[in-house]
Formats: C-alpha cells, structure tokens, sequence
C-alpha cells in the first residue's frame, strides 16, 4: 500500500533562517506530487506541484522554492524565514485514479518567530 | 479555476443527517465535483466526488442538481467523529497535472 510521510512534524524557527521540509511517498512510482500551506485558521493554499523529477510548477510568488531530486521525494526550502511562512505545511500526492483522488501526508506545523 | 461557495458553518446533532451544501454556478462540462474533510490538525482526505449522477458511498452521499450550479453533501448520521472542515472543489478533468484549489470550506459541529 501506499504511504507518504512528511518530516519534521512540528518545527520552530526564528526569522532569517534557512527550512528544509521533506516529504517522501512510499508504494509508488512517478506520482503527482503537491505542497500545500494553510495558514491559521484559513484554507489550504496550492504552492508548488511536480509531475516528474526536477520539474516542479510553482502557483505563487513567495519565499519559497521546492525540489524534487527523486522521483519519491518533495522537499520545500527556504533560504530566509519570514513571519508570514508560519503554518501547516502539507504534501500530498495523486492516487493514480482518473478523478484525480489526492492523498496527504501528516503535516509541518512551522511557526517563525 | 472555477470557485465554489460554501456556507462558513453548519451545526447538527449527534446521528442525525448533515446537509451540505456547495454552489458552483460557473462549473464547467470538464469539471468534476470533489469533496475533501479536514479534521483537526491533519491532512484533507477524499470522501467523494461526481460528475452528474448522484454518488453514493461508505461515507456520503452526493446529491448534484441537474444543472450542475449546485451540490450537496450528506452526511448519513453524524458522529463526533464527522466534525471537521468539508470542502467542496471544482476539478478540472483536463487539468493533468490534478491541481485541486481549496476554498475555506465549512466547518461542520456536532453535538452530542
């Protein structure tokens, strides 16, 4: 079966720093694979997504950027932390199904100070 | 992307039915009718999704109006365990990459 884990589960930085977030899937090959962010209290935000390694799309400008080195593997960097970066990170991943079923994984709860 | 509307909150008792509903008035013929919950601090999860015809499953059911403009939601009996944030999004079919758009859904509270 299919599983995706994301680390570290909660992190907290202070303003100016470097992030690294992982995400991995496990029981698949070449997924579609998304990076979401929620702010406190809002909904999710599409930030980048991958169809393939070293492709990635990014949705919006920010102070972010992501990688994909293998074909498993998502990860979302920074070079410098803002405040607004603070939230619930989440990668996700397509199930291979034709609707287009979206399966996440646990989440970085991130908060800068 | 076509945008849905949902209302911000809804509330029910413990096992009785949850009626959900979501307005999509400009959806398109390509467009698929996803919903997503989120419980508390974990990730969404798929609980169904439509085209045209009602759909029915484990979880839900989704009842489409004919024209497409709206949907609905419904939640069975509702435990403790359904409260969560339940979003409605409009996929495209054509869209290959699967990009799904979140809006900020509806909180669903059920009391005991």
């Amino acid at each position: 079966s299919q599983t995706i884990h994301q680390w570290p589960a909660t992190l907290v930085q202070p303003v100016g720093s470097p992030l690294s977030l992982e995400c991995t899937v496990e029981g698949t090959s070449n997924p579609n694979l998304y990076w979401y962010r929620q702010a406190a209290g809002r909904g999710l935000q599409l930030l980048f997504y991958s169809v393939g390694i070293g492709q990635i799309s990014s949705e919006v400008p920010q102070n972010l950027s992501a990688s994909r080195p293998q074909d498993r593997q998502f990860i979302l960097s920074s070079k410098k932390l803002l405040l607004s970066d603070s939230g619930f990170y989440l990668c996700a991943w397509n199930g291979g199904t034709y609707w287009g079923e979206q399966f996440f994984g646990p989440g970085t709860r991130l908060t800068v100070l | 992307d076509a945008k849905t509307t949902q209302p911000n909150s809804m509330e029910s008792n413990e096992e009785e039915p949850v009626h959900l509903p979501c307005n999509h008035s400009t959806i398109s013929g390509t467009d698929y009718i996803h919903w997503y919950r989120q419980l508390p601090s974990q990730g969404p999860e798929y609980v169904i999704h439509g085209l045209t015809s009602n759909v029915n499953n484990r979880m839900a059911s989704l009842a489409i109006a004919e024209d497409r403009k709206s949907s609905t939601l419904i939640l069975h009996r509702a435990t403790l365990r359904d409260a969560a944030v339940y979003y409605c999004i409009l996929r495209d079919s054509t869209d290959s990459w699967g990009k799904l758009q979140f809006g900020a859904g509806t909180q669903v509270v059920v009391t005991p």
